[in-house]
């Protein structure tokens, strides 16, 4: 069983569509994470939530909106895609704070032609 | 605030050479450091971690690394470098009852035959 799940690992989309990205984690985790790799490899986080509670909203333009239905699952949905959303998005959890292990996904390669 | 500096985008060593990827944080509170490592088209997978205690913390694969708190510094080692360590690694930074992990910017180890 995959610990952090997400779908689907590729997605090539034109500009100005909307999409998503689904997350689920089967460990039991209360925090869950959306983390954006550019080009560069650079990851930085986009949102965490905790307890189904967002806690952390990076500075990310609101084309982008987490939600999560219960705490197994953290969804990403983005509207009007723009070429500059070409990235890697990776999905993680971990129990409780940011100090300890975070598990990743394996990501989701999203390209915007 | 907290912050992560990772000298050398690549790093380049012989198999069977000694790997060391350095990592430089800045925190004001006592911080908890993390080696991650991500191999191609994979999401990211925790090496070894520093939260308290021995400043000298053992990972999986090999690999070792030390705190020292004097120079702000959690540098990587692995006595003797495998094909397979070929990868990206990321040190991160966080502090007590953060959600918020910072990560540095990744090195590129590249094994030679």
């Amino acid at each position: 069983d995959t610990a952090v799940s997400q779908t689907p690992k590729y997605l090539v989309t034109q500009m100005g569509n909307d999409k998503s990205i689904k997350c689920e984690q089967n460990l039991g985790h209360d925090t869950m994470y959306w983390y954006k790799q550019d080009s560069k490899k650079f990851l930085k986080i986009m949102f965490s939530y905790n307890n189904k509670e967002l806690i952390i909203n990076e500075t990310v333009p609101n084309r982008f909106s987490p939600k999560s239905p219960d705490k197994a699952h953290l969804n990403l949905h983005i509207n009007s895609l723009e070429l500059g959303d070409s990235a890697v998005y990776f999905c993680a959890s971990s129990q409780g704070r940011a100090d300890l292990e975070a598990f990743f996904g394996q990501g989701t390669r999203l390209t915007v032609v | 605030a907290q912050s992560v500096t990772q000298l050398g985008s690549h790093v380049s060593v012989s198999e069977g050479a000694l790997v060391l990827l350095r990592c430089n944080y800045s925190s004001s509170v006592p911080p908890y450091l993390f080696w991650y490592v991500q191999y191609p088209n994979q999401g990211l997978q925790l090496l070894l971690k520093y939260t308290t205690g021995a400043t000298l913390v053992k990972g999986i694969n090999g690999f070792e690394a030390e705190f020292k708190k004097s120079e702000t510094s959690f540098h990587l080692t692995k006595p003797s470098a495998h094909m397979s360590d070929a990868a990206e690694y990321f040190c991160a930074v966080t502090t007590g009852g953060s959600y918020i992990p910072t990560f540095g910017r990744g090195t590129s180890l590249i094994v030679h035959p």
